[in-house]
């Protein structure tokens, strides 16, 4: 079945730092979402990537879709103590139901 | 407008019993799912209900069931727990209907911890 995978599955930086978070499915995606989890919190939708190539900005999150629309990333610049969570993707395959992937737990040290 | 209300926040079970979770959906959100979330496993998805239909499934045992409410509510019920089952339960409701491509929106959760 459809899987999804993120890497990497934690990462500590430091403030000021950069941090990327990568997607991959198994299978072509129709579309891909991103959420944010804080610590204690719910997921929150962060934005939604659907053609092939495609590049986001939301100030400093850049979101990239891939060419095969299998693949995904999320990068933030500078990051601030505000960044700290979990960071989820969803992609939607063939079985019309979002799969997501494991998640990237984000630690920013001040 | 009122978001996404889980009921109820906390719940402790023994083994073997039963449980009901209940769900609220944004109003106006007739599509609503149901995930699992655990440290190790990140969020599964359990099924989703649309129009009162369960229109998709994960890979869950049976004991995991659920329905929806003419007024959209959905409840999810455990049968036989066991303390796998123990875990954050998420419901998320959306305004997908044949067209998929809308954000969901979470509740905050009821966490589960059976003993």
């Amino acid at each position: 079945g459809q899987q999804v995978m993120q890497i990497p599955q934690y990462q500590h930086v430091q403030e000021g730092e950069d941090f990327t978070t990568y997607c991959n499915s198994s299978t072509t995606l129709s579309n891909i979402q991103w959420y944010k989890q804080r610590p204690g919190g719910h997921p929150v939708f962060l934005i939604q990537l659907v053609k092939s190539g495609e590049v986001k900005k939301q100030k400093r999150l850049t979101f990239q879709f891939g060419e095969a629309k299998k693949n995904s990333s999320l990068h933030i610049t500078a990051t601030q103590t505000t960044d700290v969570g979990t960071y989820f993707c969803a992609g939607l395959g063939g079985t019309y139901k979002y799969i997501f992937g494991t998640g990237t737990r984000l630690k920013v040290l001040a | 407008k009122a978001g996404v209300t889980q009921t109820p926040r906390y719940l402790i079970k023994t083994r073997g019993q039963q449980v009901t979770l209940s769900c609220s959906p944004i109003s106006g959100h007739r599509s609503v799912s149901w995930y699992q979330q655990t440290p190790g496993q990140g969020l599964q998805f359990l099924f989703e209900y649309f129009s009162e239909t369960q229109r998709n499934k994960g890979n869950f045992p049976g004991r995991f069931s659920g329905r929806q409410f003419s007024n959209s509510r959905s409840e999810m019920n455990v049968s036989t727990l066991e303390l796998g089952d123990s875990a954050l339960y998420l419901c998320a409701s959306s305004l997908r209907g044949a067209e998929m491509n809308t954000e969901a929106f979470f509740g905050q959760g009821t966490r589960l911890t059976v003993v």
